[in-house]
């Protein structure tokens, strides 16, 4: 079946706009994370949705990232006035109910100029 | 907050070695997990353990709950196995928390 899909794969912005990032998780996963990975490093938790709610928005970095799933499926990471840092690859990924592995996304590489 | 510690960060071996890469972690948990990126790929999840060891194929996994410490061996490593393995666990030590990931173990391995 199909697998968590994440657009677009490639998003050049420049410094001061906003930008939303989508994912479509696999179908009937109720539990949906976001990670961003910045190049050498390993991913770093952002925020993890079980259905419609935000379970743990404490790695969001500051006010200016937020994310929605409102009918419990996709979610959209939206990133206000980006900043040079917030270049990364932004990584989804979604868990069904019955189980804790994690199935991950390809990415959206994020540039900020 | 759990915090991850891998290592070594960087291993280049000659094909049909047995390699290990190492995982501690801080906070007790429900399960960790091993995960593999290939350069410029995704994160594929190879094994989520709680105790003991699990298989699959060449690639063995082992976890110490007690010492807060995992391993991952890959025997007859070949040129294919060459990638990023990560280790991660519940940043929080439930199983359904987002996950705190190691740097990674960047893995070579030379025909």
């Amino acid at each position: 079946g199909a697998g968590v899909s994440q657009t677009p794969s490639n998003k050049v912005t420049e410094k001061g706009k906003y930008v939303e990032l989508r994912c479509d998780p696999i179908s009937g996963h109720t539990a949906l994370y976001w990670y961003r990975q910045s190049l050498g490093q390993g991913p770093e938790f952002l925020i993890y949705f079980q259905g419609t709610g935000a379970a743990d928005d404490s790695g969001l970095p500051n006010d200016r990232f937020f994310a929605v799933r409102p009918e419990g499926s996709v979610s959209t990471l939206k990133i206000q006035r980006t900043e040079r840092g917030d270049s990364a690859v932004y990584l989804c990924a979604s868990r069904p109910g019955t189980s804790d592995t994690q199935y991950f996304g390809p990415g959206t590489r994020l540039t900020v100029l | 907050k759990n915090e991850v510690e891998q290592s070594p960060q960087n291993l280049t071996a000659q094909e049909g070695e047995f390699i290990t890469i190492n995982c501690s972690y801080s906070v007790g948990i429900s399960a960790l997990h091993w995960l593999q990126q290939h350069p410029g790929g995704g994160i594929v999840s190879l094994f989520m353990l709680s105790s003991g060891k699990k298989k699959h194929g060449r690639l063995i996994a082992t976890i110490n709950i007690q010492e807060k410490h995992s391993s991952l061996h890959i025997t007859a490593s070949h040129p294919r196995d060459s990638a990023v393995y990560i280790c991660a666990v519940p940043h929080s030590g439930g199983g359904a928390d987002g996950l705190t990931f190691g740097k990674g173990t960047h893995l070579i391995i030379q025909p």
